[in-house]
């Protein structure tokens, strides 16, 4: 079955240091690894997904990922926090299927 | 360029009111189409995808259905609502399936009383 995990409900940061969001997954052959960020009572944007090659991924708003195999991990990563980055994040992993399967969100709080 | 739209974007509703919500798609042919709800700004649920007009895939037994009248219109749907039908609901589309990046709607926020 797949499944994702993301293990910290709540991580804080200061404005300017580098900020992870944890994410780990489980899925039945090549995963399909995605991150969304969702402000409030809006709908889920895009950041970036992993399908094959480089493990690092880069995407919007300076937001980068790294795919471990090893460790069946794919956190998030900025390397300078910005206020405006405080939303919900939300980690994704789909195989060849129709599903994505959705973690539990972790709430980013970047503080001034 | 792609658009999704949904409305309303929020609706109080009675317990036993029916429920329609529509989802539309512009700029794209023939998308999978899914239907979401968010409990407590938390975990997404699946509730219903599309991948043809009049295809519908059915996740969780539950008081709702979902139809696809139209290649780009998606429609969520209840004959009587329960006070547990209460949530963020999201539309989301995409070209294909489980590799393709699925891109959202804005939501309905649906409060039943």
């Amino acid at each position: 079955a797949q499944s994702v995990a993301q293990p910290e409900d709540q991580v804080n940061v200061a404005e300017g240091n580098p900020l992870t969001v944890k994410c780990t997954y489980s899925v039945s052959g090549n995963p399909y690894l995605f991150w969304y960020v969702q402000y409030p009572n809006r709908g889920l944007q895009f950041l970036l997904k992993y399908i094959t090659g480089d493990n690092l991924v880069k995407g919007s708003y300076g937001f980068e990922a790294e795919f471990n195999k090893s460790q069946t991990s794919f956190h998030l990563k900025k390397p300078s926090a910005l206020v405006s980055d405080s939303a919900l994040y939300f980690c994704a992993v789909s195989n060849t299927g129709n599903q994505f399967y959705f973690g539990t969100g972790t709430s980013l709080t970047v503080i001034p | 360029s792609q658009t999704i739209h949904q409305w309303p974007a929020t609706l109080v509703q009675p317990v036993g009111s029916p429920l329609s919500l529509e989802c539309t798609v512009e700029g794209t042919s023939n998308p999978n189409l899914y239907w979401y709800r968010q409990a407590a700004g938390r975990g997404l649920q699946l509730l219903f995808y599309s991948v043809g007009i009049g295809q519908i895939s059915s996740e969780v037994p539950q008081n709702l259905s979902a139809s696809r009248p139209q290649d780009r219109q998606f429609i969520l749907s209840s004959k009587k609502l329960l006070l547990s039908d209460s949530g963020f609901y999201l539309c989301a589309w995409s070209l294909g399936g489980g590799t393709d990046t699925q891109y959202f709607g804005p939501g309905t926020r649906l409060t039943v009383l």
